[in-house]
């Protein structure tokens, strides 16, 4: 079946530093991937949408400043969360999608703040 | 109002029980129909899929969707254990998809 690898799965960073967060599909292509962001107990928040080679397209209320995201290719697409804050502490989740293979999740990343 | 509506319990049952899940939804333009599960601190895993009314049978679980009251289900029958997880409802219209807030449940062995 389709997979999708999400690293690193558990990050600690300093107030004020950016993190990095990667979503690989494995085995095909995927031609949407998504971000979404999960606080405890609730469900999954869509953060954004990007499709290979443009720009993402946010959901409201998202900063696009702050939450950078790269899809430079058909496999990989990366969140940038810049310029963290305690209140940015979340769990992140990244879906990636192709015809075929529906809607595949990563194994989500927890991000701590201090 | 949520577009999708899912009480988070928590649901607790004896191992062998039937577990009945639902989620409710305003949107009449959603047109598939999706049951996550999701353990903690991991990403959710796709459990069942359809896009029509009636009921879907897969091993031990079957959803069931109705279009006409907006409403779908999911049961686990002879349940688990390793069960025990929380169950997400998703829906999509185009490529988008709304989730539930999800139902935490415990099978206790």
């Amino acid at each position: 079946g389709a997979v999708v690898s999400q690293h690193p799965s558990w990050v600690i960073c300093k107030s004020g530093t950016s993190v990095k967060i990667e979503c690989r599909s494995l085995d095909f292509q995927a031609t949407t991937m998504f971000w979404y962001r999960q606080f405890p107990k609730q469900s999954l928040m869509l953060m954004a949408t990007s499709n290979e080679g443009s720009k993402a397209t946010y959901e409201q209320g998202v900063e696009k400043d702050k939450f950078l995201i790269n899809h430079a290719s058909l496999t990989l697409s990366t969140l940038t969360v810049t310029s963290a804050h305690p209140e940015d502490s979340s769990f992140y989740i990244c879906s990636a999608s192709a015809t075929n293979y529906g809607y595949t999740f990563g194994s989500g990343t927890r991000l701590t703040v201090v | 109002q949520k577009e999708v509506e899912q009480d988070p319990g928590p649901l607790s049952v004896p191992e062998g029980a039937i577990v009945s899940l639902n989620c409710t939804y305003s949107n009449s333009a959603f047109q598939y129909f999706m049951w996550y599960r999701q353990y903690s601190r991991k990403g959710p895993e796709l459990l069942m899929y359809t896009y029509s009314s009636g009921n879907k049978e897969d091993g031990r679980f079957t959803a069931q969707v109705d279009k006409s009251s907006k409403y779908i289900s999911l049961f686990i029958r002879d349940s688990q254990p390793s069960d025990s997880a929380t169950y997400l409802c998703a829906m999509s219209e185009d490529y988008k998809l709304s989730f539930g807030a999800g139902t935490t449940v415990t099978v206790r062995a």
